[in-house]
Parts: structure tokens; sequence; C-alpha cells
């Protein structure tokens, strides 16, 4: 069975300061690997994912998350961050050979802007 | 295109009593998906439909049913309501042309509070 974990429930951060937020994931078979994000009162949407190739891949507002096979993690980072990217921000896994697209998501981290 | 949307916004229900949520997409997507969001424990699947006239159990389908009886629609029935169900509902689509890959587009949410 497959699980994802994101290590911090909460991560207050300064405006223009740097911040990292972790996932790990555990499973038996090769997965796809997602980061969604929720703004406040809105659904999810797509930040970025990983589906192949190269292991870091970047979202078009300067977020970007690296692969790391060998410690099963899929962090997100960004270099500054705005008080726009307040929001909460979820890892999720996919069954690479399942044909049913079903998402196994983490317990979600709030990323909380200070001016 | 409105995209995903999601009927009703808000509910209060008691104990015991029955409502249906309606999930509706234009984007001519195959799959759609019913989650759950309660703190602390991210979005669990409820059920899902990989087409037309099918539904699957996800991972805590207990107490709902589903029905895709046209391909745009999705809804989620709870026939008796308990305090268990209070949570905030997502319904998402996607193409399906690689379904693990693919990218899940989000409604707006319900929030439904069981008294």
């Amino acid at each position: 069975a497959q699980s994802v974990t994101q290590l911090d429930s909460q991560v207050p951060v300064f405006e223009e300061a740097p911040v990292e937020l972790r996932c790990n994931y555990s499973s038996s078979v090769s997965v796809y690997l997602f980061w969604y994000v929720q703004y406040p009162n809105q659904g999810l949407q797509l930040l970025l994912k990983y589906l192949s190739g190269s292991t870091l891949v970047e979202s078009i507002n300067g977020f970007e998350a690296e692969f790391n096979k060998s410690q099963t993690s899929f962090h997100l980072r960004k270099p500054s961050v705005h008080i726009s990217d307040t929001a909460e921000y979820f890892c999720a896994v996919s069954e690479s050979a399942g044909n049913t697209g079903k998402l196994i998501f983490g317990q979600g981290t709030t990323l909380q802007v200070k001016p | 295109n409105a995209g995903v949307t999601q009927t009703p916004k808000f509910r209060v229900l008691k104990t015991g009593q029955s409502m249906t949520l309606l999930c509706a997409q234009d984007m001519n997507h195959e799959y759609m998906y019913w989650y759950r969001q309660d703190p602390g424990m991210g979005l669990r699947l409820i059920h899902y439909s990989v087409g037309e006239g099918t539904t699957a159990k996800g991972e805590v389908p207990d107490g709902y049913n589903v029905s895709r009886l046209k391909k745009q629609n999705f809804l989620l029935g709870l026939e008796s309501a308990a305090p268990s169900q209070t949570s905030v509902y997502f319904c998402a689509s996607s193409y399906s042309r690689a379904p693990s890959t693919d990218t899940q587009y989000f409604g707006p949410g319900t929030r439904l509070t069981v008294l």
C-alpha cells in the first residue's frame, strides 16, 4: 500500500524568505508524484508533477520540487515567498502501473507567509 | 468553460437525513472522483468513475453511494447521514489519456455539517 507523509502541518515564514515543504512517500511500486495547492476557500489545483526524466520539476510561479528516489522524498521549495503563496499544499502519489488515476494525498502543510 | 462545479456549496443535515451532492464538468473528461477533506487527514477518495455508467469504491466508501448516468455528472449520495460524515467534499475530474499521470481538476467543494 502507498502512503504519503508531510512532515510539517504548518510552516510560518516571512515574506521574501525561502521555504521548504517536506514530503516523503512509501510505496512498493513505481509512482508518479504531485503537489497540489489549495488557496483559501477554493478547490485544489495542480502546482507541479514529476512523471519521468529530470528529477527537478518547476512550476510557473517559482516553486520547484526534486524527486529523490533513494530517500523516497519529493520536497517542495521556493527561494523567496510572497504573501500570495499563503495556502495549503498537498503532496500526492499515483501508482504508475494503475489505470484508475487514484491519488493518495498527504495530510497537507499550511504555508503562512507573514509580512 | 465553467470547469468543475459542485452543488450545493453548503448544507446542514440532521442525523439520519439523506442528501445528494451534484458534481458537473464541461471538459468532456472520462474520469471523475469524489474526495472528502478532514483536518489533519488530507483528502481521501470515496468513490470514483472511469466512464459513464461505471463506478468503483475508493478508500472510504462506507455510508456513500454514487451514480454516473451521464458523462458530465457524478452524484454522491448519503442515505442516512451521520455526524462522522461532517466534512468538506470535493469532486475532481481528469481526461484519462493516461490516468496515473493526468492532472485532476477540482471543484470548489461542498461543506457539509451533520448535527
